[in-house]
């Protein structure tokens, strides 16, 4: 079953506008994390954020953590056709235990 | 530094055959974990290796089964194919401590026809 749910399932921009979507989870967590995958490939690994952290920075990405709502964000800043993947959202609810995903935002940036 | 890798990349199997999947981790980490992504259900958890160990499963029948190897490679094994195990089947290693993500292989192809 899926902890997280996200939020839009898919979003449409142009080249240089920031896309914002959301994850939603169900249980405690010790850390989120977000990942990018590429045409049903593999998933890379964006950013990961603890339980006791609110909001955390790498390069073009912003990702933040309201755990009394069980909630994150992850802005990408800048847009590039580059970008355009699907984003998943995934919760560990104990280091190293597992980790569970949400259902993915699909993200097109058009030229 | 050589990342996860998984074999073979695509395959075709007949319903009611067996399957062997095949993943390398990046050298040092212990721990494995295999997902499936089906088409319309997302990243499922399977199966979690750690040092030869099964340490965790997710809900999924006995006909799935894997093993890790003392090199900490690992195998995923399904058997009895059915055609709704056609899937891209993913693999990760994660390195220690609490602040490390999980580095995913390219993943398995696996069409059941």
């Amino acid at each position: 079953s899926q902890q997280g749910e996200e939020d839009p399932q898919a979003l449409s921009i142009q080249e240089g506008e920031n896309a914002t979507m959301n994850c939603s989870y169900k249980t405690s967590i010790n850390n989120l994390q977000w990942y990018r995958q590429n045409s049903g490939r593999g998933l890379v690994h964006l950013i990961l954020i603890r339980s006791n952290e609110r909001e955390k920075h790498s390069g073009r990405l912003r990702v933040t953590l309201d755990t009394s709502k069980k909630s994150s964000s992850l802005l990408i800043t800048a847009s590039r056709a580059a970008d355009t993947a699907s984003y998943f959202c995934a919760t560990d609810k104990a280091a190293g235990n597992k980790l569970t995903f949400g259902g993915g935002t699909r993200v097109l940036v058009k030229p | 530094e050589a990342g996860v890798t998984q074999s073979p990349t695509h395959l075709i199997k007949t319903r009611g055959q067996q399957v062997t999947l095949r993943c390398s981790p990046i050298s040092g980490h212990t721990s494995v974990y295999w997902y499936q992504q089906a088409l319309g259900l997302g990243l499922q958890f399977l199966l979690w290796y750690d040092e030869g160990e099964e340490r965790n499963r997710g809900n999924f029948p006995p006909r799935f089964s894997g093993r890790q190897f003392p090199n900490y490679s690992s195998e995923l094994n399904v058997n009895a194919l059915e055609l709704e195990d056609s899937a891209l089947y993913l693999c990760a290693s994660r390195g220690q401590g609490p602040d490390y993500g999980y580095t995913f292989g390219s993943g398995t192809r696996l069409t059941v026809v």
